[in-house]
C-alpha cells in the first residue's frame, strides 16, 4: 500500500515569497491533516479535511496561510507571503476517518527554509 | 487549556530498559498515541491506549492512567537504531491530536 506523498521535500525562499506544498494521502483515506513542526516541538496542527470540508482550521494563519482540498483527495496548501517564523517542516497525514484508533500516517514532510 | 508533559530528553545505555513519561491535562480524553520520530523523518505510530492499563507489542509498551492523566512508553533492550524523539498525543473530546513537544531519546554503546 502506497503512502501519503509530500512535494517537494525541501524549499528555500526568501521571505515574502510565495510557495505551495501538495499531499496525496492514502487511498481511500477520508481525513487529511496538515502539520507545521518546527525544530524540537511537536507537530502543530494547521487544518483539517474530512473528504473536502474543513473540520478545523482554528490554528491557521489565514492571512496568509491557504488550503484546499479539491475532489477530497490531494490537498495543496500555500504560504503567501512567507515569513521568517514559517521555517519549519509541513507534514501531511491521512487517517481512514472513522474506527476507534483512526490513525494518522505521515507523509516524509517538506522543508521550508525562509531567508 | 490543554497540556502535553514529556521530559526534553533523555540517555540510556544499549541494552537497557527506559522508561518515557507522559501527563496531560486535556477537554476529553479519546485515546492516547505514541510516535516515534526519526531525526529529519516524519512520526511513524508506535502505540495507541484507551483503556487503563499495559499495551505490549514487542519490545515496546506502553501504560495508561486516565485517572491520573499519566501514561508511559517502555522500551527493553535498547538498540542504537531507537535514538530518535519520542511523542505523546492525546486525542480530547473533539477528536483532535493535541502533542506534546517530545522526547529526544540518546542510546549511548
Amino acid at each position: 500500500e502506497a503512502g501519503v506523498a509530500q512535494s517537494p521535500r525541501y524549499k528555500i525562499i526568501e521571505k515574502r515569497q510565495s510557495v505551495a506544498f501538495w499531499c496525496n494521502p492514502i487511498s481511500g483515506h477520508a481525513t487529511l491533516y496538515w502539520y507545521q513542526q518546527i525544530l524540537g516541538q511537536g507537530p502543530k496542527l494547521l487544518i483539517q479535511f474530512q473528504n473536502n470540508g474543513v473540520v478545523d482550521d482554528s490554528q491557521l494563519p489565514k492571512d496568509r496561510f491557504s488550503a484546499e482540498r479539491l475532489k477530497g483527495v490531494d490537498s495543496t496548501l500555500k504560504i503567501q507571503p512567507a515569513k521568517l517564523e514559517d521555517s519549519a517542516v509541513y507534514l501531511c497525514a491521512s487517517s481512514p476517518g472513522s474506527g476507534d484508533l483512526n490513525e494518522q500516517f505521515f507523509g516524509p514532510g517538506t522543508r521550508l527554509t525562509v531567508l | 487549556g490543554q497540556n502535553i508533559d514529556q521530559p526534553t530528553e533523555m540517555t540510556a545505555t544499549e541494552g537497557a530498559i527506559v522508561q518515557i513519561n507522559c501527563t496531560y491535562q486535556t477537554s476529553g480524553f479519546n485515546g492516547l498515541f505514541w510516535y516515534q520520530q526519526h531525526a529529519g523523518e516524519a512520526p511513524t505510530f508506535l502505540s495507541y491506549n484507551v483503556l487503563d492499563g499495559l499495551e505490549e507489542k514487542g519490545r515496546f509498551s506502553s501504560f495508561l492512567s486516565r485517572s491520573k492523566g499519566y501514561s508511559y512508553l517502555l522500551l527493553k533492550e535498547l538498540q542504537m537504531k531507537d535514538s530518535a524523539s519520542y511523542l505523546c498525543a492525546v486525542m480530547d473530546s473533539n477528536y483532535q491530536l493535541i502533542w506534546g513537544a517530545g522526547t529526544k531519546l540518546i542510546i549511548k554503546p
